[in-house]
């Protein structure tokens, strides 16, 4: 079985665009989740979506959205980007979520912005 | 204040030498505690997870232990690889709690030197 995929791995933006980060789940997930992690606060949760429903919110300001898909796949948006954002994008699946099973991590997309 | 703490921050280890990695948490009502391996540049990958009523578990070389009295679980490495070399964390999850709620340690980065 095939694990999480995350797209794009790499990106570099400057301050004030905006981008795109999609996650492909495992098969059969439906819990989509995603945090961000920076070298001075670990792992911090944004948020979780199940069956295209946002299901719960970390406290991040309103520039970071997202969305997910009939299929399970999920994007994550975050618009005019700060230089504190430059972080490594995680998003993990699993079959129930709400951290009531094992979650899976993807290898991460990591957002440097200028 | 950050309900998981672990301890050491950082350490080297000779190839081939055992160590042990700490977490100590204040989350209560306890559900289960999950230690993570986390590649450089990579995704957090699982290497166990312990419910209140286990003291102990293994996969492979790695043995986790966990004192749900004291609120203190251990992570013992033994005879050391080069690829341990990673970051470890230590994430424990309250009765409740979905994964918005989950408490992050900041993680104990493992260097196995030859």
């Amino acid at each position: 079985k095939a694990g999480v995929t995350q797209t794009p791995r790499y990106l570099i933006k400057t301050r004030g665009q905006q981008v795109t980060l999609s996650c492909s789940p495992i098969s059969g997930h439906r819990s989509v989740s995603w945090y961000q992690q920076t070298p001075g606060q670990g792992l911090q949760f944004l948020f979780e979506y199940f069956s295209e429903t946002q299901r719960n919110k970390g406290n991040f300001p309103g520039r970071f959205s997202g969305r997910q898909f009939s299929n399970s796949r999920s994007e994550m948006n975050v618009s005019t980007l700060e230089l504190g954002d430059s972080a490594l994008y995680l998003c993990a699946s699993s079959l129930k979520g709400q951290g009531m099973d094992e979650q899976f991590f993807g290898p991460g997309t990591r957002l440097t912005v200028l | 204040k950050n309900q998981v703490e672990q301890s050491p921050q950082s350490l080297i280890i000779l190839e081939g030498k055992n160590c042990t990695l700490q977490c100590n948490y204040t989350v209560s009502p306890f559900s289960n505690l999950r230690w993570y391996k986390q590649d450089t540049g990579r995704g957090p990958v699982s290497l166990t997870i312990m419910t209140f009523s286990e003291n102990t578990k293994s996969n492979g070389r790695y043995t986790a232990t966990l004192d749900a009295d004291t609120k203190q679980s251990s992570l013992h490495i033994t005879a050391s690889q080069l690829s341990d070399s990673a970051s470890y964390i230590c994430v424990v999850k309250g009765r409740t709690d979905s994964w918005g709620k989950l408490q992050f340690g900041a993680g104990t980065q493992v260097v196995v030197t030859p």
